[in-house]
Order: structure tokens, then sequence, then C-alpha cells
């Protein structure tokens, strides 16, 4: 049951280039939307985050948008680096619970 | 900064033992978790732990798995008897808030190979 998905196992993108990940999401009852960034032999590392009454939120080069009625959230990092090659997690929680709903990652690859 | 701390950081064993994972999470944090993450695969909630009791679990958190925090500083997920499909990274998280929001703060994992 992927109630989080990530449809893109990979993307590439040229360094000073954006980068765009994307997540979709089944279930209603969540209200609130993470990103996690994960280096190899490392834990994922919070990202930034989204409350389900807002469509934007911006933190330096990150900027997370979410389309409530289309279930859909994305990651925008503007400009992108190489040490922003990593996997990236979208997570997701619902007003019932404390724990995280994770979706299966995208391996993001930023060519210098 | 503070940080999650997990140990070991690979644990290899031999099917049907029994196997601890440890992890002390930041020090003010009151709430905490289990993931794990299969090789290839997503990362997957096992337990989530607040005011010495399991809040949740999942499916996967079967008879098995128990957690436990033995004083003020450690938390510890126990396999009693492990299966080749518990091989694993197995991260520990803490958060802070006790409100719906706050981030969790995963430490650097353990990993479990199962021979």
């Amino acid at each position: 049951d992927q109630q989080v998905k990530q449809n893109s196992p990979s993307l590439s993108v040229q360094e000073g280039r954006i980068s765009i990940l994307n997540c979709d999401y089944t279930n209603s009852m969540f209200d609130y939307f993470l990103w996690y960034k994960k280096y190899p032999a490392e834990g994922p590392t919070f990202l930034i985050s989204i409350s389900s009454i807002k469509d934007k939120n911006e933190d330096g080069r990150f900027t997370v948008f979410l389309n409530k009625s289309a279930k859909h959230l994305s990651l925008h990092i503007v400009p992108s680096q190489p040490g922003d090659s990593a996997v990236y997690f979208c997570a997701a929680r619902d007003t019932g619970r404390r724990a995280l709903t994770f979706g299966s990652g995208t391996r993001l690859q930023v060519q210098p | 900064e503070p940080e999650v701390t997990q140990t070991p950081s690979h644990q290899v064993t031999q099917m049907g033992q029994e196997v601890i994972l440890r992890c002390v999470p930041i020090s003010n944090h009151l709430y905490f978790y289990w993931y794990r993450q299969i090789l290839g695969q997503k990362v997957e909630f096992l337990v989530s732990f607040y005011n010495n009791e399991i809040s949740e679990k999942s499916e996967i958190f079967d008879d098995q798995f128990s957690v436990e925090r033995p004083d003020g500083s450690n938390f510890t997920l126990k396999i009693r008897s492990t299966k080749l499909e518990d091989s694993a990274m197995y991260f520990c998280a803490s958060r802070a808030s006790s409100g719906a929001n706050g981030e969790l703060f995963f430490g650097e994992g353990s990993r479990l190979t199962v021979l």
C-alpha cells in the first residue's frame, strides 16, 4: 500500500540548474509533509516541511510546493549544487498518527 | 549540534540469534522511533515510543521485536530471534515537539546482516 509515491527513482541535472523532485500521495488524512535527504551510510536528514494549510514553503535554495487537490508535492532546488547529490525522500504524517510514511526516494545526481 | 547516536554501526549475526540495537536520542526529546530500510527499498516505520510505552507500531513490529528505554538516555530495539529478512539498516529517530509538527532527527543507522 504505497500511500506516498515517488515515481522517479533517479534524476540528473546540471550544476546551477533547477532540480524538481515530485511526490504524490493518496491518503487525504495527511496534513504535514516533509522532505529528507539521505547520503549513503547516513541517516535521513530533514530538509524542509510544509503544513497542509499552506501551498508553498521556502528555505534558501529549497522550496516545497503543495497541491492538495492533486495530492501532489514537489521540492525545487535552485540552483542545484554537486553537494546536493543524494537520495531525497518525501514523507507525510496524518492527523491521527505521529509516525511518518516515506516514499521510495529519488536519487538526485547533480553534474558539475 | 545535538544528534542521535546509534550503536553498533554494523552487526552480523546468525539466524535465530537475539540482537539488540542501541540508540541515544537527543536529550530533550520526548518521542522516539525506530525505522528500517531494507536494501533498495523505502524507509519503513516500525514503532514509536512516548512516556515509557509504545504509542504506535506497524505490522512489521511483531512479537519478535521489542523496545525499551532502560534508563534516561538509551532507547533499544531488540529482535529476539532474527530471520534472514530482518537484514536491513535500522534507524533510530527522536522528536521534541508534543504538537503535530516537529521533524524527526535520525541517527546514522545500524546495519544488521543476518546470515
